[in-house]
């Protein structure tokens, strides 16, 4: 069966310093790789999604960066964190045709 | 533009009884839809999906129902549990190949005992 994996579930980091949210999927070829966020009491935005390595689409312009070295591997990343980039990051894998299954996300908070 | 949204921000109802959450979309071309549970710190789980193609679907305990006249959507659940405590997405989906969801912006569902 697929697994979808997201780490830290937790992450504190002052403005201005450097962050990397990795996720990983297990057992599926080629899937999409997607990165939303959502504000607190707020519905998912999409970030960035990604159909194959070093295949990178971004939704929103943002202070945040992407990428998929491997197949089954996707990486969020930002040079300077702002104030305003916390928020939950949610990791989803989905085939063509079939729902997002998403991981259980990363609470980033920039202080 | 694309646009999702519930009715409702919250619903209580009693633990037994039927739930009905509600969701109004606004583009005629979407043709893929999909009901999230997600419970505190965690991330969204997959409920139940339906095509455009369809009106109703159930699984377990379950049912979704699409009005395409009306671009409305609601989930429906059967004999509410407390774990039925949730928010509650529905997302829409109007692309061939990647899913590029929409999420609205959630219904929280309390079950009163």
């Amino acid at each position: 069966s697929q697994t979808i994996h997201q780490w830290p579930a937790t992450l504190v980091q002052p403005v201005g310093s450097p962050l990397s949210l990795e996720c990983t999927v297990e057992g599926t070829s080629n899937p999409n790789l997607y990165w939303y966020r959502q504000a607190a009491g707020r519905g998912l935005q999409l970030l960035f999604y990604s159909v194959g390595i070093g295949q990178i689409s971004s939704e929103v312009p943002q202070n945040l960066s992407a990428s998929r070295p491997q197949d089954r591997q996707f990486i969020l990343s930002s040079k300077k964190l702002l104030l305003s980039d916390s928020g939950f990051y949610l990791c989803a894998w989905s085939l063509n045709g079939s729902p997002l299954h998403f991981g259980n996300g990363t609470r980033l908070t920039v202080t | 533009g694309e646009s999702v949204g519930l009715h409702l921000p919250t619903l209580s109802v009693q633990e037994g009884d039927n739930s009905i959450i509600n969701c109004a979309y606004s583009n005629s071309a979407s043709d893929y839809f999909i009901w999230y549970k997600q419970e505190s710190g965690k991330g969204p789980q997959f409920i139940i999906d339906i095509r455009s193609n369809m009106d109703k679907r159930q699984g377990q305990r379950v049912t979704v129902l699409l009005n395409k006249t009306v671009k409305h959507l609601s989930l429906q659940i059967a004999a509410t549990q407390p774990g039925d405590s949730a928010v509650y997405f529905c997302a829409e989906n109007s692309r061939e190949g990647a899913q590029k969801l929409v999420f609205g912006q959630g219904t929280r569902l309390t079950i009163n005992p």
